[in-house]
């Protein structure tokens, strides 16, 4: 069945630095990748998501890539801030299925 | 967006007992709803997909007779966990699977339910 591998597990940043999160996915079948951030305690929030014919989507500070020849998507935030403090997860499905989740990754901002 | 809720949002039980947690999507339909459950600092583990107006699909490993998934309406999923036991004890956190405008699928989250068993 599908596998995602998400790398790193902890990542620590200076406030106004960029940060970025890689997954890789082992289903070449997969076609959508969503990314949530869980707050300690709260519901994970989809934060960006990327469909398989788009290479590349930005919202703001975030950023998606995709690439499918190699199965890795990988997320970006640049200027990162305090409040981007959270565990990011990153998600694979095909066809709107299931999805099969990354191990997650925890950001630390520092200001 | 979309809302989806969860209840209750903690839940303590004796070793034994059965409790019953609900998701519903609060603005939208969802034919299909998926269980999860997330033990601490980990991540979230895919228990069932549930279809409305037929039987749950469970992942490899998950007791089906332990964990009963009713989904009766489009806008509601049930999880009851049956014979509790202390090893249960977990965040349980239900997903709800919207399509948008085009024709794409999202998934949105409960705010989870904390069960403690006893």
């Amino acid at each position: 069945g599908e596998n995602v591998e998400q790398h790193p597990s902890t990542l620590s940043v200076q406030e106004g630095d960029s940060a970025v999160i890689k997954c890789t996915y082992s289903d070449s079948a997969s076609n959508y990748f969503p990314w949530y951030k869980q707050e300690l305690g709260k519901r994970p929030q989809l934060i960006i998501d990327i469909r398989s014919n788009v290479g590349e989507k930005k919202d703001q500070r975030i950023a998606v890539t995709l690439n499918k020849t190699a199965k890795h998507f990988s997320l970006h935030i640049t200027e990162t801030q305090p409040e981007d403090s959270a565990v990011y997860f990153c998600a694979a499905s095909i066809r709107g299925g299931k999805l099969i989740f990354g191990q997650g990754t925890e950001l630390s901002v520092k200001p | 967006g979309a809302v989806v809720s969860q209840h209750p949002s903690w839940v303590i039980c004796k070793s034994g007992t059965s409790v019953k947690i609900e998701c519903r999507s609060l603005d939208f339909q969802a034919t299909t709803m998926f269980w999860y459950r997330q033990f601490p600092k980990q991540s979230l583990m895919l228990m069932a997909t549930s279809n409305e107006g037929s039987k749950a699909t469970y992942e490899q490993g998950v007791e089906k007779d332990k964990f009963l998934i009713n989904h009766a309406s489009l806008t509601l999923s049930t999880l009851t966990v049956t014979s509790a036991h202390p090893e249960d004890s977990s965040f349980y956190i239900c997903s709800a699977r919207k399509i948008n405008r085009a024709g794409g699928y999202e998934q949105y989250f409960g705010p989870g339910t904390r069960l403690t068993v006893t």
